[in-house]
């Protein structure tokens, strides 16, 4: 199993509607969670993270993590085509200790397109 | 949030010869790293530049290829040597500003394309 596994994609909404990217993570201990969107020719922006379980919400953005079933997720209200991107989950485990300690795994990426 | 900025921001090198990549950050940061993002591909871990002292490599890394510096807590050098085309990738600087709970930024990346 990969350390970090998102949904497959891509995944293609129509405008106004709800997106749901979904990310899976190897269980090791204590994590921090991060999501980032990516536009093309771009570096990494980061939008949202997460430490705790639960919901997690900053303007159209909700964060949900669940730490039992090892998953978290990124739910995009409202979806605007200015949101078609790539997006990545990033996960931290605060236990890797020493000079590992802050690096973050990313999965695969999910291709986003929010059309009119 | 911490800016960093890279460069170059892209370049076309020559195989067999070695490019190294800049990244500076506008405050002190705790930690720094670099990632190579390969077409189509999510970010992979290089290494973790330490203040100091010798990087901290990541599996399938070596310092021989990717020579890395980081002689103070703002500055960080990632060198890839003797090219290859398959070293074709866009390069990423990372930091951390704070050491718990922190949110790592990246600058814009260095595009290289080995031909």
């Amino acid at each position: 199993q990969k350390e970090v596994e998102q949904n497959s994609g891509p995944l293609s909404v129509p405008e106004g509607a709800i997106a749901s990217l979904n990310c899976t993570y190897s269980d090791r201990g204590s994590q921090s969670f991060f999501w980032y969107r990516q536009y093309s020719g771009k570096s990494p922006e980061l939008i949202m993270f997460i430490y705790s379980n639960g919901d997690k919400e900053d303007g159209r953005f909700t964060a949900q993590l669940n730490k039992a079933s090892q998953y978290v997720s990124l739910l995009i209200r409202d979806s605007q085509p200015s949101d078609s991107a790539t997006y990545l989950c990033a996960v931290r485990w605060a236990n890797a200790g020493g000079t590992s300690y802050g690096k973050l795994t990313f999965g695969q990426g999910t291709i986003l397109t929010v059309h009119p | 949030s911490a800016v960093i900025s890279q460069k170059p921001s892209r370049d076309i090198c020559q195989r067999g010869t070695s490019l190294t990549i800049q990244c500076q950050v506008d405050s002190q940061v705790t930690m720094m790293f670099w990632y190579r993002q390969q077409p189509g591909q999510s970010l992979t871990l290089i290494a973790t530049a330490n203040q100091g002292s010798e990087a901290t490599y990541e599996s399938g890394f070596v310092i021989d290829k990717f020579p890395i510096s980081r002689p103070n807590l703002t500055f960080s050098t990632l060198t890839v040597s003797n090219m290859s085309p398959e070293d074709s990738s866009i390069y990423l600087c990372s930091a951390l500003q704070l050491l718990m709970q922190a949110e790592a930024f990246f600058g814009q990346g260095t595009r290289l394309t080995v031909v």
